[in-house]
């Protein structure tokens, strides 16, 4: 069975530092894909940043960055200049090629000022 | 392009009750996807629906069931509503396999 797991429930930063949020997952599958989710306080979830397990190459926007470790089944989330607007619930998320989706139970990440 | 859209956004029910919620998806997706998100249990997986069929079913009783229409819009279902119902259903929608999900604000749904 899939399963993804983020074992960091609450998180803090300092506004323009760096944080990384930890996300592990178990597959026997060889193809599929990850995802961080952010849902803001009250409002929408919405991607943050999307990998492809078959390329190498770690996925970039802007000031969010992945480290995608495959072997590892690791896929943590790096935000580089942490901003007040970061504050969110931080979700990782993987699809199987059944494609279903599988969602950690999430990191609760606040910026402070 | 208008994204995902879901009715009503509020729901105040009693136990016993049933409800209806309803779930409209970004133009041109397929498929849509209902989740419950509580404090405790985090996101949990409900059901996927594409083209009118469903494709996966998450563990939840009976009592929670979905439909989608010809034009991709869906429903979701709960009949006999217990307190521990109450939560956010989000429903999320993609275009097709592998492609990413895309969600709307959700309903608040509270049984009394």
């Amino acid at each position: 069975a899939q399963t993804v797991t983020q074992s960091q429930p609450e998180m803090s930063v300092q506004e323009a530092e760096t944080v990384t949020l930890s996300c592990t997952y178990d597959t026997s599958e060889n193809n599929y894909y990850l995802f961080w989710y952010k849902q803001p306080p009250s409002r929408q979830m919405i991607l943050v940043i999307r990998q492809e397990a078959y390329k190498q190459q770690n996925a970039t926007e802007n000031r969010f960055s992945v480290n995608f470790q495959k072997a590892a089944k690791s896929f943590s989330l790096k935000i580089s200049d942490s901003q007040l607007g970061d504050t969110a619930m931080y979700f990782c998320a993987f699809i199987d090629p059944g494609n279903q989706f599988y969602f950690g139970t999430g990191t609760s990440l606040t910026v402070i000022p | 392009k208008a994204g995902v859209t879901q009715t009503p956004r509020y729901l105040i029910k009693t136990r016993g009750q049933q409800v209806t919620l309803s779930c409209s998806p970004i133009s041109g997706h397929r498929s849509v996807s209902w989740y419950q998100q509580t404090p405790g249990q985090g996101l949990q997986f409900l059901f996927e629906y594409f083209s009118e069929t469903q494709r996966n079913k998450g563990n939840f009783p009976g009592r929670f069931s979905g439909r989608q229409f010809s034009n991709s819009r869906s429903e979701m279902n709960v009949s006999t509503l217990e307190l521990g119902d109450s939560a956010l259903y989000l429903c999320a929608s993609r275009m097709g396999a592998q492609e990413t999900q895309y969600f709307g604000p959700g309903t608040r749904l509270l049984v009394l």
